[in-house]
């Protein structure tokens, strides 16, 4: 019940173009949803989250669609650059005194130029 | 911009020896997470604090890790014996509530 489950493991895309990521979970008592960047030999970057109070939330090139219903949540990334190119996480958590982050497998993005 | 701070970046060791990895989190913030990211995947909860104390370590293999954070600030995370399969990047990250914020990491090679 701890699982996040993400997909697609890769995705190729041109400049200009919107890639999608998706992450499916099964816990019901999960109450944040944080995407993560990482770029080869660094630590992960907190990218944007949403609360299940929200069905959408856009910073920026970067927007999460969010289905409580179906326990399904996207990035979706507008007007994608090379420099997106990157892998990328989504997570989730619960509350409590021992806030965890589960992570999903990650998705390997390549924007073409 | 605060960051978490981590050394060192990289660590090439044999196995059988003793490692120690340093992590210094933002300031002001309480919680203190060690995560194991193998090559290809998702971090992996190691250990994670409150202030001084462990509030979890279950995933923590204890035969040979230890984690400490003796003054509720900096921690250490050792490895004795290494073993080969203890490559990966180690991540530290804290928080303050709900979001956590990484380090750079440290890369461990067992050879």
């Amino acid at each position: 019940q701890q699982q996040v489950k993400q997909s697609p493991q890769s995705l190729i895309v041109q400049k200009g173009g919107i890639p999608i990521i998706n992450c499916a979970y099964e816990n019901t008592a999960f109450d944040y949803f944080p995407w993560y960047q990482q770029f080869p030999g660094k630590g992960p970057a907190l990218l944007i989250a949403i609360r299940p109070d929200v069905s959408e939330k856009k910073e920026g090139r970067f927007t999460i669609s969010f289905n409580k219903s179906a326990k399904q949540f996207s990035l979706h990334i507008m007007d994608s650059q090379p420099g997106d190119s990157a892998t990328y996480f989504c997570a989730a958590s619960k509350g409590g005194s021992a806030r965890q982050l589960t992570f999903g497998s990650g998705t390997q993005l390549t924007v073409l130029p | 911009e605060a960051e978490v701070a981590q050394s060192p970046r990289y660590k090439i060791t044999e196995k059988s020896q003793a490692v120690a990895f340093w992590c210094d989190p933002i300031s002001g913030h309480a919680t203190l997470y060690w995560y194991r990211q193998i090559l290809g995947q998702g971090p992996e909860l190691l250990v994670q604090f409150q202030d001084e104390s462990v509030v979890d370590d279950s995933q923590l293999p204890k035969d040979r890790f230890s984690a400490e954070r003796l003054k509720g600030v900096d921690s250490t995370l050792k490895i004795q014996p290494a073993e080969l399969g203890d490559s990966a990047m180690y991540l530290c990250a804290s928080s303050l509530s709900f979001e956590q914020f990484f380090g750079p990491g440290t890369r461990l090679t067992v050879l």
